[in-house]
């Protein structure tokens, strides 16, 4: 149990253009879904989290209005870069937690590629 | 806010022998800690957790202890095999309702045939 998936898996765009990428928890009901990004050999920074019917909580140094979280069931969240330029190319992760439990499961990511 | 230190950054060992990766934080509020699994170009795994009201946990060749008093928690892995070459992650958190995990920097670990 416990699988959440991503979507898609890998997405190259063009600069200006945006993405859409979904997160999904198969088996059970996320209450709070977490977006991270991930560089090559660093750890997972957190981007938001977001709680399912409510506005996303962005960290800092996140724009909002550029990476557009939406979690509007229990087992959809969506993340858009908007007007995504090169240096927005990173490694997408999200992550689901249940209203129950301490467990956080991952995604198994997106890749994403700005040209 | 948190902050979870992880030590070492990498770990080298030969098929067969024990490894260990070190993590300390700094928020007495914490009382969840897992350890995640991550393979190159795929989403962390959770491999084993452990919570404040126990003091070691095993699962088959994988263990983690944790000291609350010295605020540390260690992953053990046993009879390591080429396959658990990966980056490992340590996170902490207060399993409050909507709380983020801190991670640690991760340790990336080869096992060597």
């Amino acid at each position: 149990g416990a699988v959440v998936s991503q979507h898609p898996s890998r997405v190259i765009c063009k600069s200006g253009t945006s993405v859409k990428i979904e997160c999904r928890s198969l088996d059970f009901q996320a209450t709070t879904m977490f977006w991270y990004r991930q560089f090559p050999k660093q750890s997972l920074m957190l981007m938001a989290t977001s709680n399912e019917g409510s506005k996303a909580t962005y960290e800092q140094g996140v724009e909002k209005d550029k990476f557009l979280i939406n979690h509007a069931s229990l087992t959809l969240s969506t993340l858009t870069v908007t007007s995504a330029h090169p240096e927005d190319s990173s490694f997408y992760i999200c992550s689901a937690k249940a209203a129950s439990g301490y467990e956080q499961y991952f995604g198994p990511g997106t890749r994403l590629t700005v040209t | 806010g948190e902050n979870v230190e992880q030590h070492p950054s990498t770990l080298s060992v030969q098929e067969g022998d024990s490894a260990v990766i070190k993590c300390t934080y700094s928020d007495s509020a914490s009382n969840y800690f897992p350890w995640y699994k991550q393979e190159l170009g795929k989403g962390p795994q959770l491999i084993i957790d452990i919570r404040s009201n126990v003091g070691e946990k095993k699962d088959q060749r994988i263990a983690v202890t944790l000291n609350k008093t010295a605020k540390h928690f260690s992953l053990h892995i046993t009879e390591t095999q080429p396959e658990d070459s990966a980056v490992y992650f340590c996170a902490a958190s207060n399993g409050q309702a909507g709380t983020a995990l801190i991670f640690g920097k991760g340790t990336t670990l080869s096992v060597s045939s």
